[in-house]
């Protein structure tokens, strides 16, 4: 089975932009989480979605959001993008969103806002 | 809010050896699930080990395992026979039984001499 996929590898913005990510879950997995690795705050969870529904949110503004297909795929979108956004966006797949279930991640999308 | 401290920020151990690696967690709950991830230099985050707080038997995965004190709220990890792909950021983690949220520490970059 392939691993989760996130594309794109790097990506670079100025302020203002907005910005799409996408994460491929491992095929079957239907919970999609994203997290925020920056050296300043650690890795903190914005939000995981499963069957297409968000579940449950962090304490992220409402310039972050995301989506879920139905084919369990799931994009994240930053609007009016900071400098602080920059940071490498990791995304994890799991097969039911159990809370004791292990987390598949993937190589993340390392952006940078200039 | 729950909160996971690292107090570590680096550690050393020479190849065979053995390490132990701290963690502490801040909680009000009784119900909850405690993970130790490795990231190594390709970023992809991979569970190390887990435990559910309801489970007084610490957790072992080969090599790896844990030191649970519940009443203490700590989280130790204990690499054996450690090896040079060993060598990562390891981050402890936690999650509510209440929701998706999970809340990671700032992680050890451990470091294996040969």
């Amino acid at each position: 089975k392939a691993g989760v996929t996130q594309t794109p590898r790097y990506l670079i913005k100025t302020r203002g932009q907005q910005v799409t990510l996408s994460c491929s879950p491992i095929s079957g997995h239907r919970s999609v989480s994203w997290y925020q690795q920056t050296p300043g705050q650690g890795l903190q969870f914005l939000f995981e979605y499963f069957s297409e529904t968000q579940r449950n949110k962090g304490n992220f503004p409402g310039r972050f959001s995301g989506r879920q297909f139905s084919n369990s795929r799931s994009e994240m979108n930053v609007s009016t993008l900071e400098l602080g956004d920059s940071a490498l966006y990791l995304c994890a797949s799991s097969l039911d969103g159990v809370l004791n279930e292990k987390l598949f991640f993937g190589s993340g999308t390392q952006l940078s806002v200039l | 809010a729950q909160t996971v401290t690292q107090s570590q920020p680096e550690m050393s151990v020479q190849e065979a050896e053995t390490v132990t690696l701290s963690c502490t967690y801040d909680t009000s709950e009784s119900d909850y699930y405690l993970f130790w991830y490795k990231q190594p230099p390709s970023r992809q985050m991979i569970l190390v080990i887990r435990q559910e707080a309801y489970k007084q038997q610490n957790a072992t995965e080969n090599r790896f395992s844990v030191n649970f004190q519940k009443a203490a709220k700590s989280f130790s990890l204990k690499i054996s026979d450690s090896q040079l792909g060993d060598a990562a950021m390891y981050f402890c983690a936690y999650r509510s039984a209440l929701n998706n949220d999970m809340r990671f520490g700032a992680g050890t970059r451990l470091t294996v001499k040969p």
